[in-house]
């Protein structure tokens, strides 16, 4: 069974750095899509990037490049997204997801999403 | 970058009610669409991919149907449980994914 377990809620200053982390379990890592989607309160959802650990190289979504680094460790089967220079524009609930793909991708398996809070 | 329509952006049904949903995307996409259910508090589940494909464990009361630009989400009978928001995405570019905005059941 898969299981994505993130990190606790975290409270941050305007123009600081927040790192959280997605351990998985239950699925293969290393080939596996690793999402970030990120919800801000009462909004709609927004594509972060991904990384594809076995590939090494992220993307990321236009309006957050150079703020953002998504980062992945195999040997603990752990996804990192680290965002900068946070406004409060980035006070959002931030999931990871695992795609799968049957022919189409989707996002298949969720974390219990991780609130960061901007104040 | 993709832009995605959802219409309505909220609707009131009743239980038993048949319920349709509609997304639009602003270039043909083939069937790259996905539907997802999403619950306050929780992380969004998927419901449907490939624009009909019925995922694992979701109920025959929902189906997809469309292609190109114009995809539907129905539900045939309305159950208290299916009371949520309902959001498409679409993978036919995976490094640049879009969410439609989202519609709101109650």
């Amino acid at each position: 069974q898969v299981q994505l377990v993130q990190s606790e809620a975290q409270v941050k200053k305007p123009g600081s750095s927040v790192k959280v982390s997605c351990k998985t379990s239950g699925g293969t890592f290393s080939t596996s899509s690793i999402t970030w989607v990120r919800q801000a309160p009462g909004q709609g959802l927004e594509w972060v990037g991904r990384i594809i650990p076995i590939v090494g190289t992220p993307n990321y979504a236009q309006k957050f490049h150079g703020r953002v680094t998504i980062t992945a460790d195999a040997s603990t089967s752990t996804a990192y997204m680290d965002l900068t220079s946070l406004t409060s524009d980035d006070t959002a609930v931030y999931f990871c997801t695992l795609v799968n793909c049957d022919g189409v991708c989707f996002f298949a398996y969720w974390g219990q999403g991780t609130l960061v809070t901007v104040s | 970058d993709i832009q995605m329509t959802q219409s309505p952006s909220s609707l009131s049904a009743s239980v038993g009610d048949r319920v349709t949903i509609t997304c639009r995307t602003s270039q043909s996409i083939d069937k790259y669409l996905n539907w997802y259910q999403q619950k306050p508090g929780k992380a969004p589940q998927v419901l449907i991919s490939g624009a009909s494909r019925l995922q694992s464990g979701v109920p025959s009361r929902f189906s997809g149907s469309g292609s190109g630009t114009d995809f539907t989400l129905t539900i045939s009978s309305l159950q208290p449980e299916d009371f949520a928001t309902y959001f498409c995405q679409q993978s036919y570019r995976p490094r640049n994914i879009t969410f439609g905005p989202g519609t709101k059941l109650d």
